[in-house]
């Protein structure tokens, strides 16, 4: 069985400071992606990754794919209260071409 | 593009009685996926569908759900009788395939008492 294991599972931080999310599996993967989830909301599309070691930047988040296509990390940079959600890592099973295996999330609250 | 839409967003229903869960999916979009979400388990994938025929209901927990998908724009999650231990937020997710990230919509709240 292939498993997505994400930490931490809750982070509560003031505002202006910074944190990382880390996805890890023993597993290889053909993308992996990362969502963001507000309550009562279905999970948003924030970034794909795909190549291994990948990095890409939206604003002040940094998402990283691992060089082996195993893990991932995202890291916020001076986090503000709009950050505050549940964040989602998903990663494409190398056998499918709709599969994904979902992390369990990280719920990340920003306090003013 | 108003995005995946789903009805209701809220569903309180007692034990034994049917549920119908409904989905509009990107107008485009190929693939559609039931997904649930609890605490416990997080998201699970129920069914998924490519050109409205289903693929993979593999996670379908038992014969009470069924899913059907009778055009491109439309789907629905059945629960026939409903039990407390449905009790979850449903999912309905569109991509088009092979393109990236899905589309979820706001999902059902479902409450069986």
């Amino acid at each position: 069985t292939q498993l997505l294991e994400q930490s931490p599972q809750f982070l509560s931080i003031q505002e202006g400071e910074n944190l990382t999310v880390y996805c890890n599996s023993s597993s290889v993967f053909s993308s992996l992606q990362w969502y963001r989830q507000e309550p009562g909301e279905g999970p948003v599309l924030l970034v794909t990754v795909v190549t291994g070691g990948e990095v890409k930047k939206l604003k002040r988040l940094t998402f990283q794919f691992g060089d082996a296509r195993k893990d991932s990390s995202l890291h916020i940079t001076a986090a503000q209260p709009g950050d505050t959600g549940l964040y989602l890592c998903a990663g494409a099973r190398v056998d499918s071409n709709y599969q994904l295996i979902w992390g369990a999330g990280t719920k990340l609250i920003i306090k003013p | 593009d108003a995005g995946v839409i789903q009805s209701p967003r809220h569903e309180v229903t007692e034990m034994g009685q049917e549920v119908t869960l409904r989905c509009k999916p990107i107008s485009g979009h190929n693939s559609l996926f039931w997904y649930r979400q609890t605490m416990m388990r997080g998201l699970e994938l129920l069914i998924y569908f490519n050109n409205n025929v289903p693929i993979d209901d593999s996670g379908m927990p038992e014969d009470r759900f069924s899913a059907k998908m009778p055009n491109a724009s439309f789907s629905t999650l059945k629960i026939q009788p409903s039990e407390p231990r449905d009790s979850a937020v449903y999912f309905c997710a569109s991509r088009l395939q092979g393109f990236g990230g899905y589309t979820f919509g706001s999902g059902t709240r479902l409450t069986v008492v």
